[in-house]
């Protein structure tokens, strides 16, 4: 089975903070995906990355950076926190673009304070 | 603007009550997929389906269906004979290529709620 690990479930961080969420896939996937959830507005991409070193942005990017040295490993890096930043972050992986199906991981609930 | 809509917020069924959630889309290619996820109280989203956009033949898996109509852009899901542990969010997904085909862009999701 397909494993997406995201490295915590819950996170409190202060305004202002760098905040590092990681995600690391264990099928050899090409594609890895961040996405932030809010209730009443779905799934929203912040950025995707199609291979190692290569990184796209997605439809709320702004405040979010990302970093993929490794092709198992895609991390979400909030380079100083705010408030409207809490939410869900998921993250997924897929073997070739969107065309195949994604696998997620269980979610990072961050609370920004 | 939205590309996928799920007008449903939420609905509330009780054991045994078949439920359909709405999916419509919108999009300007010929190719496309379109995808069901299962998002349960734990918070993984599962894949459920996936469909192609030359492919309307609808499908059924078990208690779950699915009705594909390119004519009213909709991708519609029934669960039959509900079951509690059918109570998830339901989101549906599009991915096109003018979008970039690494870009799933999800619906606002469907609460299903199943009461004994």
């Amino acid at each position: 089975d397909v494993k997406v690990t995201q490295s915590s479930r819950y996170l409190v961080k202060r305004t202002g903070e760098k905040v590092f969420l990681e995600c690391v896939q264990d099928m050899d996937h090409e594609n890895m995906f961040w996405y932030r959830q809010d209730p009443g507005l779905g799934l929203r991409l912040i950025y995707f990355s199609y291979d190692v070193k290569m990184k796209e942005k997605g439809d709320i990017p702004e405040g979010y950076s990302v970093s993929r040295e490794k092709k198992e490993r895609f991390s979400l890096i909030l380079e100083s926190a705010s408030t409207n930043q809490t939410s869900m972050y998921l993250c997924a992986s897929s073997l070739n673009w969107a065309i195949y199906e994604a696998f997620f991981g269980q979610g990072t609930r961050l609370t920004v304070v | 603007a939205q590309k996928v809509t799920q007008a449903q917020t939420e609905i509330s069924v009780v054991e045994k009550e078949d439920v359909t959630l709405d999916c419509v889309y919108e999009t300007r290619d010929t190719t496309y997929y379109l995808f069901w996820y299962k998002q349960p109280p734990s918070g993984e989203l599962v894949f459920l389906i996936r469909r192609n956009s030359f492919d309307e033949q609808n499908e059924i898996s078990g208690r779950y269906s699915w009705n594909f109509q390119k004519s009213t852009s909709s991708f519609n899901f029934t669960i039959t004979a509900s079951q509690v542990v059918d109570s998830a969010v339901y989101f549906c997904a599009l991915s096109e290529p003018t979008d970039s085909w690494g870009k799933l862009q999800f619906g606002a999701g469907t609460q299903v709620v199943v009461t004994p």
